[in-house]
């Protein structure tokens, strides 16, 4: 079976700061992997995703994360942390060549920004 | 162009009724989800549909839950003998084609459901 942990539900930074959101994924197939954010009342909506052979990859506003199979880990990082970036970030993997796409998703990050 | 809509947005009911949540997937997406997201969780996958048929019904938590795609777009998430327990806000999200590669799923903003 596949899960998601991300460690710290609750994340700080100050303006300008690195941000660095941890998740760890156990599969036993290939995965792929995605972050997604969530504003206050919006719907969930994707950041990056991992697919390939491609172990860096870069998202939207500005976010990356990398894939490290040996540490079966996916960590989403930001070298400066703005104000908007505030909001919850969650961690999914869905089964490679799986029967559906359906995500698992991870518990949730809250990212605070501190002026 | 027009995203994921879900409607109502919010829906208040007293236990024990009956509810209908409805979904608008993105034009020409083949694939629709409906996952759960109760406080301070992420969201639980509850069912996908591919066209018309449910392909995997593995996260409905009970016979209370159904679901129903009669004509490959719009879908209904149905909730018998509503419990205290169902309250939490229900997404749905449509991919194009679904089906075990790593389409994009485009969510929609949720039903709040709350279960008196």
């Amino acid at each position: 079976a596949q899960s998601v942990t991300q460690l710290g539900s609750h994340v700080s930074v100050s303006e300008g700061a690195l941000v660095l959101l941890r998740c760890n994924y156990s599969s036993s197939v290939p995965p792929y992997l995605f972050w997604y954010v969530q504003y206050p009342n919006q719907g969930l909506q994707l950041l990056l995703k991992y697919t390939s052979a491609a172990t860096l990859v870069k998202g939207i506003n500005g976010f990356e994360a990398e894939f490290k199979k040996s540490e079966t880990s996916f960590h989403l990082t930001k070298p400066s942390a703005h104000m908007s970036d505030a909001a919850e970030y969650f961690c999914a993997v869905s089964d490679r060549g799986g029967n559906t796409g359906k995500l698992i998703f991870g518990q949730g990050t809250t990212l605070q920004v501190k002026p | 162009g027009a995203g994921v809509s879900q409607t109502p947005s919010n829906k208040v009911t007293e236990k024990g009724k009956y509810v209908e949540l409805r979904c608008d997937p993105i034009s020409g997406h083949t694939a629709l989800y409906w996952y759960r997201q109760s406080l301070g969780q992420g969201p639980e996958f509850l069912i996908y549909f591919q066209g018309t048929g449910a392909a995997d019904d593995s996260g409905l938590p009970n016979d209370r839950f159904f679901a129903v795609r009669p004509e490959g777009s719009v879908s209904t998430l149905k909730i018998q003998r509503t419990e205290r327990g169902d309250s939490a806000v229900y997404l749905c999200a449509s991919s194009l084609l679904g089906t075990g590669n790593a389409d994009t799923q485009y969510f929609g903003p949720g039903t709040r459901l709350t279960v008196l």
